[in-house]
């Protein structure tokens, strides 16, 4: 257990569809990151929240929404959703102002549209 | 911005031998360097970093080497395993937010 929630594990939703995706940080860190990964495919950044504030956005889709709350989850909301968007989610956080830089993730939601 | 390239894209070797991944970036400011392994269907999970003020970490069968003068880092992985069968990512990052390499995809062969 790396201390990052992600839920559900597994969603199947139908194109058109609109779904949320949960992810609860490890105890103390502050940001927040959204990745999606497509089969065989790299990390592609969606979007960072730092203490409930966007700081950062990649290649997010307008369809594509998050937010991250005062208790420090998040939420990613995809709408109309395309089977494109067939993919593994994964939410990161990461503790700033230390030492550490890194990352860590949580198990990610897989996402089928059909 | 940071750009981080990575290669090779996929890399087969023979159980026992050693395994090189290099990446360079493209800033300068950059001054932490991770990598993480990804094995099938799971999530990626740091496995070694370096930063700027150091040339060379290792921990057990694995290191990595930063050139900070040529922006280059590599990971070695030395007396492979099928359990090293995964893709590496190698990253770089100038503030908080890290850059990603494409990955290499590590085949050990029995």
């Amino acid at each position: 257990d790396s201390g990052v929630t992600q839920t559900p594990k597994h969603l199947i939703t139908a194109t058109g569809q609109r779904v949320t995706l949960r992810c609860s940080p490890r105890s103390g860190d502050l940001s927040v990151y959204w990745y999606q990964q497509s089969l065989d495919q790299g990390l592609q950044f969606l979007i960072q929240y730092y203490n409930g504030e966007e700081r950062a956005k990649g290649n997010i889709l307008e369809r594509f929404s998050a937010q991250q709350f005062p208790d420090l989850h998040s939420e990613l909301n995809l709408s109309s959703l395309e089977l494109g968007d067939s993919a593994l989610y994964f939410c990161a956080s990461s503790v700033e102002g230390g030492r550490s830089y890194g990352y860590t993730f949580g198990s990610g939601t897989r996402l089928t549209v059909v | 911005g940071e750009n981080v390239e990575q290669h090779p894209s996929t890399l087969s070797v023979q159980e026992g031998d050693s395994a090189v991944i290099k990446c360079t970036y493209s800033d300068s400011a950059s001054n932490y360097f991770p990598w993480y392994k990804q094995e099938l269907g799971k999530r990626p999970q740091l496995i070694i970093d370096i930063r700027s003020n150091v040339g060379e970490k290792k921990d057990q069968r694995i290191a990595v080497t930063l050139n900070k003068t040529a922006k280059h880092f590599s990971l070695h992985i030395t007396e492979t395993q099928p359990e090293d069968s995964a893709v590496y990512f190698c990253a770089a990052t100038p503030n908080y937010q890290l850059i990603w390499g494409a990955g290499t995809k590590l085949i050990i062969k029995p």
